[in-house]
């Protein structure tokens, strides 16, 4: 089946623009997140939606950073007025936590990227 | 301090050698990821482990819960192996949770 898939893959943007990111999380998965990779801090959580709880917003690094994920599907992370310190690769992830054998399993499967660079 | 941490930072390697990779995590945890990265690539999950030992192909991973440590093992390793390996940490095995990552093991391996 199909994996995880985000758009644009590049995004190209100018200082005090927003941007919004999207994300299809592999079809049935209850869990999604949002991580970015940037040269200076390497791979950071951000925020996470687990069905219908509210999202772990605990690493979002300003109130300019937002993420909303509508029919428990699809995902949008939205950056408002973007400094160049947002400059990074977006990756999205989605998992399904199951058990088996007695024992839980709760892998991430990650998506592609998007590539933003705030000019 | 960052809660996870790896070894080495680089590391190179020529083909057929036994790799180790390290990674050392300072709170308790319910889960241990082990990532792989190729250039350009995206990320892919390799193993998630709460304890003892994983094996899939020629990769192997341990982990000591007790001394909040685990290795990842590459035998006979091959230039396609050559990528970012990236310890993650998660606290729950059976709902949704953040990954915290350490920095990464580059690693190039020759002919």
């Amino acid at each position: 089946g199909a994996g995880v898939s985000q758009s644009p893959s590049n995004k190209v943007t100018e200082k005090g623009k927003d941007v919004e990111l999207r994300c299809d999380p592999i079809s049935g998965h209850t869990a999604l997140y949002w991580y970015r990779q940037s040269l200076g801090q390497g791979l950071e959580f951000l925020i996470y939606f687990q069905g219908n709880s509210a999202p772990d917003k605990s690493g979002l690094p300003s109130d300019r950073f937002s993420a909303e994920r509508t029919g428990g599907s699809v995902s949008t992370l939205t950056i408002q007025r973007t400094q160049q310190e947002d400059s990074a690769v977006y990756l999205c992830a989605s998992s399904l936590a199951r058990w088996t054998s007695g024992k839980g399993y709760n892998e991430q499967f990650f998506g592609p990227g998007t590539r933003l660079t705030v000019l | 301090k960052n809660e996870v941490e790896q070894s080495p930072q680089n590391l190179t390697a020529q083909e057929g050698e036994f790799i180790t990779i390290n990674c050392s995590y300072s709170v308790g945890i319910s889960a241990l990821h082990w990532l792989q990265q190729h250039p350009g690539g995206g990320i892919v999950s390799l193993f998630m482990l709460s304890s003892g030992k994983k094996k899939h192909g020629r990769l192997i991973a341990t982990i000591n819960i007790q001394e909040k440590h685990s290795s990842l093992h590459i035998t006979a390793s091959h230039p396609r192996d050559s990528a970012v390996y990236i310890c993650a940490v998660s606290w729950n095995l059976f709902r949704a949770d953040k990954l915290i990552f350490g920095t990464g093991t580059r690693l190039q391996v020759f002919p």
